[in-house]
């Protein structure tokens, strides 16, 4: 039941943009992201419940095909505070239910 | 308090022995989960906690698994008989809705 992550990594430089996937083999409730960096505990960045649903705030935003049962993560012009490694969770119930993480997508911006 | 506290940062223990790990949520919130990360991996579900009651226990990996949650604020995950292969990082996260906030969790490592 854990999601698949792609990429497992990405390199850009400062001011490009990225996409990062998840899917699940099974029917989704909601689709978590959170980003880590090393050393520090995960952070919440955004949640989608509904299929189609686009969210995001500033340069980062996300989607979610319920159909398909995949979320996507959108880096838009990425600045260096934007490296980590990103995780996407999912939880399949309700919205007490568990959320299982992926393996995570390591993100690095060069200046 | 203001975040997920948890206690101690650091726990080195010898292979065989005991040890607790105490995870202090958020003022509040009625959610707890306990997580544990390996190196390059994401975050494990092991257990979750609705008030005092385990609603979940489907990742804790063995017997050798407990956490308890007596009050329905303080959560003490305890580890009898430790062995090399529990090393990893122990994240507590608590959530009164739909995104969780993470402790900086307890760095276990069984020698």
């Amino acid at each position: 039941q854990q999601p698949v992550q792609s990429p497992q990594a990405v390199i850009l430089r400062e001011g490009e943009d990225a996409v990062i996937n998840c899917s699940s083999s099974k029917a989704l409730y909601s689709v978590h992201w959170y980003r880590q960096k090393h050393g520090e505990a995960p952070v919440f960045l955004m949640i989608l419940l509904k299929g189609g649903e686009q969210k995001g705030h500033e340069k980062i935003s996300a989607s979610f095909n319920e159909k398909k049962q995949q979320s996507s993560l959108y880096l838009t012009a990425s600045q260096l505070s934007y490296s980590g490694t990103y995780f996407c969770g999912t939880a399949y119930m309700n919205r007490d239910d568990k959320i299982i993480f992926g393996k995570g997508t390591r993100l690095h911006i060069l200046p | 308090g203001a975040g997920v506290s948890q206690t101690p940062s650091n726990k080195v223990t010898e292979k065989g022995k005991y040890v607790e790990l105490r995870c202090d949520p958020i003022s509040g919130h009625t959610a707890l989960y306990w997580y544990r990360q390996s190196l390059g991996q994401g975050p494990e579900f092991l257990i979750y906690f609705q008030g005092t009651g385990a609603a979940d226990d489907s990742g804790l990996p063995n017997d050798r698994f407990f956490a308890v949650r007596p009050e329905g604020s303080v959560s003490t995950l305890k580890i009898q008989r430790t062995e090399r292969g529990d090393s990893a990082v122990y994240l507590c996260a608590s959530s009164s809705g739909l995104s969780y906030t993470f402790g900086s969790g307890t760095r276990l490592t069984v020698v």
